[in-house]
């Protein structure tokens, strides 16, 4: 089972949807959750960053964490076609132990 | 400022050359790191480094991967012999603070083909 699991995708929504992007993982001593958004042919670019369970927002963008279940979901509202990119959580554990997951492909259609 | 800076941004090599990818962090970034990216197994750290000093080289895969930080302007990653597996994009992130905590900024990347 690896570290962490993430839907590969690829994601197709129209514009304007909802979409809910997912990551699970097994070690319980993880304890700061990134997602990280990667378009073609770049390096990834940080777009959240979160401590603890819950949920963090920032604009169209909610970040959720559940230690509990250990699971962590992005959430991107009103959805626009430069949204389109390549979405990683990654997740710490105490200063080692950097993990990314393989990434889920999302794609926003006008 | 120019963000992380990488060279080259692709590379074609045969089997069992010498390959050297090289990355500048942003001004006054403590961190640098070295990533691998593929298909098959996404984004795996390879190496950090605190103030020009690795600190964790356990994503190195052999001993063929070599990287040093002369100063704190500068990195490079090596590997010799390159071998058609090593074919990736190996990315340079730099970090001001606390690295694991703080904001990494990646580079572009550089694509490499091994034949």
């Amino acid at each position: 089972q690896k570290e962490v699991e993430q839907d590969p995708g690829p994601l197709s929504v129209p514009e304007g949807a909802i979409v809910s992007l997912n990551c699970t993982y097994s070690n319980s001593a993880f304890q700061y959750f990134m997602w990280y958004r990667q378009y073609s042919r770049k390096g990834p670019e940080l777009l959240m960053y979160t401590y603890s369970s819950g949920n963090k927002e920032d604009g169209r963008f909610t970040a959720q964490v559940d230690k509990s279940s250990k699971y962590i979901s992005l959430f991107i509202r009103d959805s626009q076609p430069s949204d389109s990119a390549t979405y990683l959580c990654a997740m710490i554990e105490s200063g080692q132990n950097f993990v990314f997951g393989p990434g889920t492909r999302l794609s926003v259609l006008p | 400022d120019a963000g992380v800076i990488q060279s080259p941004r692709h590379e074609v090599t045969e089997m069992g050359q010498e390959v050297t990818l090289r990355c500048k962090p942003i001004s006054g970034h403590d961190y640098l790191f070295w990533y691998r990216q593929t298909m098959m197994r996404g984004l795996e750290l390879l190496i950090y480094f605190n103030n020009n000093v690795p600190i964790d080289d356990s994503g190195m895969p052999e001993d063929r991967f070599s990287a040093k930080m002369p100063n704190a302007s500068f990195s490079t990653l090596k590997i010799q012999p390159s071998e058609p597996r090593d074919s990736a994009v190996y990315f340079c992130a730099s970090s001001k603070l606390a690295g694991f905590t703080g904001t990494q900024y990646f580079g572009p990347g550089t694509r490499l083909l091994v034949l």
